[in-house]
């Protein structure tokens, strides 16, 4: 099975712009969560889409959106970009049974540069 | 809150040498799941070994295994046998039933030398 992919991998931003990512979930995964990952804060949860729905959510801003399509793709959206939110932005896949155990397999991230 | 501290931004090994790292968390919850995830330099992030609270076996997976003192909650790694691939990022993460997102420890460096 083809991995979590990621595009773009590589994003260079003026602040007060607005950016969107994407994510393709590995084939039959129904759950996609997003992570913001930087030197300072470390990993930090976004939010995870199912079935087109939200269904948990970190402490994150409004600015920072996200959806879900129903071929379980998802796309996350940052508008009014900040200095701040240079990161690598992670996105992971799984099954979606909503067990705690379920294994989280990641992408090999878009990293974004805000100038 | 939910924290996750690993204390150790960077750790050492020589190759073929035992080599653990340390979490600890905070939580109320009694029920939960710790992970330990590995993120090799410019590569993806891959789980390496989970621990279910309520079972008081330490989990292992081949040169991998952990120490789980749920009183002192306390989740260390251990990687005997080291290898020059086993040099990583290694996060520490937590996830209850209750809320389902995954908290992660800030990270320790490995370096294996050779």
């Amino acid at each position: 099975k083809a991995g979590v992919t990621q595009t773009p991998r590589y994003l260079i931003k003026t602040r007060g712009q607005q950016v969107t990512l994407s994510c393709s979930p590995i084939s039959g995964h129904r759950s996609v969560s997003w992570y913001q990952q930087t030197p300072g804060q470390g990993l930090q949860f976004l939010f995870e889409y199912f079935s087109e729905t939200q269904r948990n959510k970190g402490n994150f801003p409004g600015r920072f959106s996200g959806r879900q399509f129903s071929n379980s793709r998802s796309e996350m959206n940052v508008s009014t970009l900040e200095l701040g939110d240079s990161a690598l932005y992670l996105c992971a896949s799984s099954l979606g049974t909503g067990w705690v155990q379920e294994t989280q397999y990641f992408g090999p991230g878009t990293r974004l540069l805000v100038l | 809150a939910q924290t996750v501290t690993q204390s150790q931004p960077e750790m050492s090994v020589q190759e073929a040498e035992t080599v653990t790292l340390s979490c600890t968390y905070d939580t109320s919850e009694s029920d939960y799941y710790l992970f330990w995830y590995k993120q090799p330099p410019s590569r993806q992030m891959i789980l390496v070994i989970r621990q279910e609270a309520y079972k008081q076996q330490n989990a292992t997976e081949n040169r991998f295994s952990v120490n789980f003192q749920k009183a002192a909650k306390s989740f260390s790694l251990k990687i005997s046998d080291s290898q020059l691939g086993d040099a990583a990022m290694y996060f520490c993460a937590y996830r209850t039933y209750n809320n389902n997102d995954m908290r992660f420890g800030a990270g320790t460096r490995l370096t294996v030398k050779p």
